[in-house]
């Protein structure tokens, strides 16, 4: 098991671009998170997805940020007309259900915008 | 709303001596209390959790109520467990981890 996957390890965007960060889950599970780690501070939680379904948005900002876990294919995490202040580490993780207890974190994606 | 606090950002002992990793939280509920381990160039994983009460590569924490805190322990530092530790709380009723900022945990020869 490859654990889980994510793509672009870096991203470099202009402002005003939108990245595209995905997430592919460890096989097996369904549910997937999303967490934001800006410089110097701890990871935050941004949305909590399952197949087809967002349980759990309430760390999201309202504007810009969408996300996404298809039926078929990777979760997405989508930023439209980045800012300076979207600089992080993106971070994905996976469980295999509600009453599973850990997460399974991926290596991160690092957004730069310049 | 829950949070975690880790006071130290960074923490640095001698092989051999004893090191503890602060953790404190607010929370309004029973949380579920998490130390989560980063080793250099590898993914943040899990460490231990309060439920199990088991001691992992020499590591405890206890979960103090009273004090609303979870500390990690252990009584002799290897250069290995130089990492960055994380504490984190899952709410009773959801699934999301609240993170402290991290302590950088440096064990010297």
């Amino acid at each position: 098991n490859a654990g889980v996957m994510q793509n672009p390890r870096h991203l470099v965007r202009r402002r005003g671009q939108e990245a595209r960060l995905r997430c592919s889950p460890m096989k097996g599970h369904s549910h997937v998170y999303w967490y934001r780690q800006l410089p110097e501070e701890g990871l935050k939680f941004m949305v909590y997805l399952q197949k087809e379904n967002i349980i759990d948005e309430s760390g999201m900002p309202k504007e810009r940020f969408s996300a996404e876990f298809p039926k078929e294919g990777p979760s997405i995490l989508r930023i439209q007309q980045v800012v300076r202040g979207d600089s992080a580490a993106y971070f994905c993780a996976s469980s295999p259900g509600l009453a599973a207890y850990e997460q399974y974190f991926g290596p991160g994606t690092r957004l730069t915008v310049t | 709303a829950q949070r975690v606090t880790q006071p130290e950002k960074l923490l640095s002992v001698f092989k051999g001596a004893p090191v503890e990793l602060k953790c404190n939280y607010s929370y309004s509920g029973s949380p579920e209390l998490f130390w989560y381990v980063q080793y250099s160039r590898q993914r943040l994983q899990l460490l231990l959790r309060h439920i199990s009460r088991e001691s992992i590569k020499g590591f405890t924490a206890d979960l103090n109520k009273g004090e609303t805190s979870f500390h990690l322990k252990k009584p002799f530092a290897q250069e290995e467990d130089s990492a960055m530790y994380y504490c984190a709380l899952k709410e009773t009723s959801g699934s999301r981890l609240t993170f402290g900022e991290g302590t950088q945990l440096t064990v010297n020869p």
